[in-house]
């Protein structure tokens, strides 16, 4: 079974920095591409960052590039958000997904997300 | 603002059929799969369609996905009460190198 567990979320201060980290399982981790989603409270959801299946390639969105560093490990199935000088709107919970926005893979899940709020 | 746009709200009765519709531009949606997603409320969002018009095992063939230029549309047939949720778009766009989303639209069922 699929499995994708965030974990690192919490409160911190405007300028602060958090982690995430997402554990995979239940399937072959190092092929899959892998993204970061958000979604502020009542909003709807913001594609955040992505990292191809070898780590080789990144891409952000535009309001937290330079903020924001997406990596991975596939010898430990993690991915990880690191995360700094964090603003108010940066509050969202976080999802760690499989695949991108457009892919054509149909392979497409989710975790069940992370909140992180940050306060001014 | 949302680079793909979708409808705030959809609404039916039982056994209607629904379309939500999700308009872009040649960068993203004309030049991208699409993929929607349904999000129940405090839960994360499932894969509903992938590749413009595909279903992934599990889902009913009451929900099906067609893409036109630069707009794309979701459909349900046979709406049943389970069904009310959010529904979101989802491409690729060459021009941002990154992922895009409709802003969603919720879809209630009367």
């Amino acid at each position: 079974e699929v499995q994708l567990v965030e974990s690192g979320g919490g409160l911190v201060q405007s300028g602060g920095s958090l982690r995430l980290s997402c554990a995979a399982s239940g399937f072959r981790f190092r092929s899959y591409a892998m993204s970061w989603v958000r979604q502020a409270p009542g909003k709807g959801l913001e594609w955040v960052a992505y990292i191809k299946y070898d780590g080789s390639e990144k891409y952000y969105v535009d309001s937290v590039k330079g903020r924001f560093t997406i990596s991975r490990d596939n010898a430990k199935n993690s991915l990880s958000l690191q995360m700094n000088s964090l603003r108010a709107e940066d509050t969202a919970v976080y999802y760690c997904a499989r695949d991108r926005p457009g892919s054509t893979s149909g392979t497409s899940y989710w975790g069940q997300g992370t909140l992180v709020t940050v306060t001014s | 603002q949302s680079v793909l746009t979708q409808p705030p709200s959809a609404s039916g009765t039982p056994g209607q059929r629904v379309t939500i519709s999700c308009s872009g531009s040649s960068s993203n949606i004309g030049n991208s799969a699409v993929n929607w997603y349904q999000q129940f409320p405090g839960t994360a969002p499932k894969l509903l369609i992938y590749s413009d018009n595909q279903r992934p095992s599990g889902v009913p063939d009451r929900f099906s996905g067609s893409k036109s230029g630069t707009s794309a549309s979701l459909a349900i047939s046979g709406l049943q009460s389970e069904d009310e949720a959010d529904y979101y778009c989802s491409a690729w766009d060459d021009s941002l190198n990154g992922g895009v989303f409709g802003g969603g639209t919720k879809l209630t069922v009367l």
